[in-house]
């Protein structure tokens, strides 16, 4: 079957230290993978892609990604975080031969002064 | 901000009465999306349209029904709602598919509680 894993309901940081939010997928095929952010009471918003080459991918607001294949993984990390970065964020990878997105269960990420 | 309106943005209702959610866009995108987010769940694709009377179904789409007859507008409608279908709706629009890397733009949502 395929999926996606966060394993971490709620991720606490203070500000200004390394973030890192983790996800892991199960599917067919080369994955295409995907960060989206959730503020309060808005819908998501996108923060970067995985589709080929460099394991590592630059999104917005500072995130970056790193993928691994090896590990069936694709974590979220920043190197310093910002009280600003606190929010829902979810991790998303394309269903295997179809062009339907199936997301993780979210993680909340605080991050403290 | 794309440009996607969902209405209403707040519903109250009861069960067995039917309900229309309404996603607009302003984008001109060939591709809408229906998903629902509901904790422990993520979001949950229920239908979506690659182009006007064009759609299909997603993983949970029993009890829900889409219709598009513009290209800016994606409407959902639960026949008969239940108290499963209490959850936050998000209407989201593409302009590519995501296997050419589309990405998906997403409305603030819609609340739906059916008592």
């Amino acid at each position: 079957a395929q999926s996606v894993a966060q394993p971490e309901d709620q991720v606490n940081v203070a500000e200004g230290n390394p973030l890192t939010v983790k996800c892991t997928y199960s599917v067919s095929g080369n994955p295409y993978l995907f960060w989206y952010v959730q503020y309060p009471n808005r819908g998501l918003q996108f923060l970067l892609k995985y589709i080929t080459g460099d394991n590592l991918v630059k999104g917005s607001y500072g995130f970056e990604a790193e993928f691994n294949k090896s590990q069936t993984s694709f974590h979220l990390k920043k190197p310093s975080a910002l009280v600003s970065d606190s929010a829902l964020y979810f991790c998303a990878v394309r269903a295997y031969n179809t062009d339907k997105l199936i997301f993780g269960t979210g993680t909340r990420l605080q991050v403290f002064p | 901000d794309a440009g996607i309106t969902q209405s209403p943005r707040h519903k109250v209702t009861e069960t067995g009465t039917p309900v229309t959610l309404r996603c607009h866009q302003t984008e001109n995108h060939r591709y809408m999306y229906w998903y629902r987010q509901d904790p422990g769940h993520g979001l949950r694709l229920i239908h979506y349209s690659y182009g006007v009377k064009d759609t299909d179904k997603g993983e949970v789409s029993d009890g829900y029904s889409v219709s598009r007859s513009k290209t800016e507008d994606f409407l959902l409608t639960l026949e008969s709602a239940t108290s499963s279908q209490t959850s936050v709706y998000f209407c989201a629009i593409s302009e590519r598919l995501v296997v050419d890397t589309g990405e998906l733009f997403f409305g603030e949502g819609s609340r739906l509680t059916v008592l």
